[in-house]
Parts: C-alpha cells; structure tokens; sequence
C-alpha cells in the first residue's frame, strides 16, 4: 500500500504568479485536507474534500482554492501569490469510516521571491 | 472555536531520560486527538490518537499518551528517550462533525543529548 505523495516536493515562484501544487491520497482514502505550515509554526487548515466537493473551509481568502478527482487524487492552487504564501504545504488523506485520523504527505516546499 | 496549546516549545532531555510533552486542549466535547511527529524537511507522521476507546493509548516507538478529561490533557511521554526521538512534535485536535479539520498545537521542539 503507497503513502500520500505529493508533488513537487519544492517550487520557487515569483509574487503575483499562480501556482498548482498536485497530491495523491492513500489507497482507499477518499477524504482529503491540505495544511499550510508557515515556518516554525503548527499545520493551519486550508480546506477539505470529500468525494469530489468542499466540505470544509478554514480561514484563507478565495486565491487558494482546491479540486479532488475521481480517483482522490487532488490540487491546491494558489493565485496570486504574495511573500506570506511561501511555507510548506501538507495533505493528508483518510479513510471512510475513519475520516478523523489523517495521514499526511511528506510536502511542498513553496518558496514566494 | 477549538484549541490546542503546547506547554514548552523546545523540551531538552538526556538520552535514556524519561520524555513528557505536554499538551492541553479547550474543548466542552472531548475531541479526538492526536500526536504527530515531524522530522527535518519532511511530512507529519502519525504517533498515536485518542479516539474515546480508552484513556491510556500506546504508539508507535515506545510513546503514550493519556487522555485526562478532568484536566483537559493529553500529554505524550515517553519513558526512555532515543537519539532518534530528536524531532518537532505536533498535538492536534478534531470535533468532527461536518468535516474533520484538524487544529494543531505550535509545536514542541525535543532535543535529545548523549
């Protein structure tokens, strides 16, 4: 059984340009979050997927919005990207019947110049 | 709104010592909670949850953690540190509900010295 893996594991923007960070869930899991972890800093919610639609939204502005596929695969894009953005980027997936326990990716480090 | 608070940012203990990471969370409905492990430059992996079963909860590399209601406390510990337990640790915390969206403590650094 694979982990939740994510690509690509760094990127290097400029501000104001956007970007689509991709994440493919663990076999079986059809729930996805993803976490935006600035440095030094705890894991902040972004949003959550379930099977195809949004079902949970934390406190990040409209730039930031997100896609889950039929096979559970998922996107964050972030548009218009400002110097705040630059942290590392975490999914995670989880099982039915299990939806609280999450396991994460191993990340995207975004860096904003 | 839930939260999850970490007593001590960065927790330094010898090798073979004992490990207590503390973490408290404000909640008037026991979550669900967690403890992840993050190492450098990677991702958040999964130590040990509690998910209601019962009070005293076992994980992965000899950690545990108990669930103290009265308290609000879920303290990881550990009873003989490793080289290899050197790492960030996470506390988390979900009600569930419409969605599972986890609130993370800010971390406790845990340094382990020869």
């Amino acid at each position: 059984e694979t982990g939740v893996t994510q690509s690509p594991t760094h990127l290097i923007k400029t501000r104001g340009q956007q970007v689509t960070l991709r994440c493919s869930s663990q076999s079986g899991h059809n729930t996805v979050s993803w976490y935006q972890q600035a440095l030094g800093q705890g894991p902040q919610f972004i949003f959550q997927y379930y099977r195809e639609e949004e079902n949970g939204r934390g406190n990040f502005p409209p730039r930031f919005s997100g896609l889950q596929f039929p096979n559970y695969s998922s996107e964050l894009n972030v548009n218009a990207l400002e110097l705040d953005d630059s942290a590392l980027y975490l999914c995670a997936s989880s099982q039915p019947g299990t939806e609280e326990t999450q396991y994460f990716g191993p990340g995207t480090r975004l860096l904003v110049l | 709104a839930q939260s999850v608070t970490q007593l001590g940012s960065h927790v330094s203990v010898s090798e073979g010592a004992l490990v207590l990471l503390r973490c408290n969370y404000s909640s008037s409905v026991p979550p669900y909670l967690f403890w992840y492990v993050q190492y450098p430059n990677q991702g958040l992996q999964l130590l040990l949850k509690y998910t209601s079963a019962a009070t005293l909860v076992k994980g992965i590399n000899g950690f545990e953690a108990e669930f103290k209601k009265s308290e609000t406390s879920f303290h990881l510990t550990k009873p003989s540190a490793h080289m290899s337990d050197a790492a960030e640790y996470f506390c988390a915390a979900t009600k569930g509900g419409s969605n599972y969206k986890l609130t993370f403590g800010k971390g406790t650094l845990l340094t382990v010295n020869p």
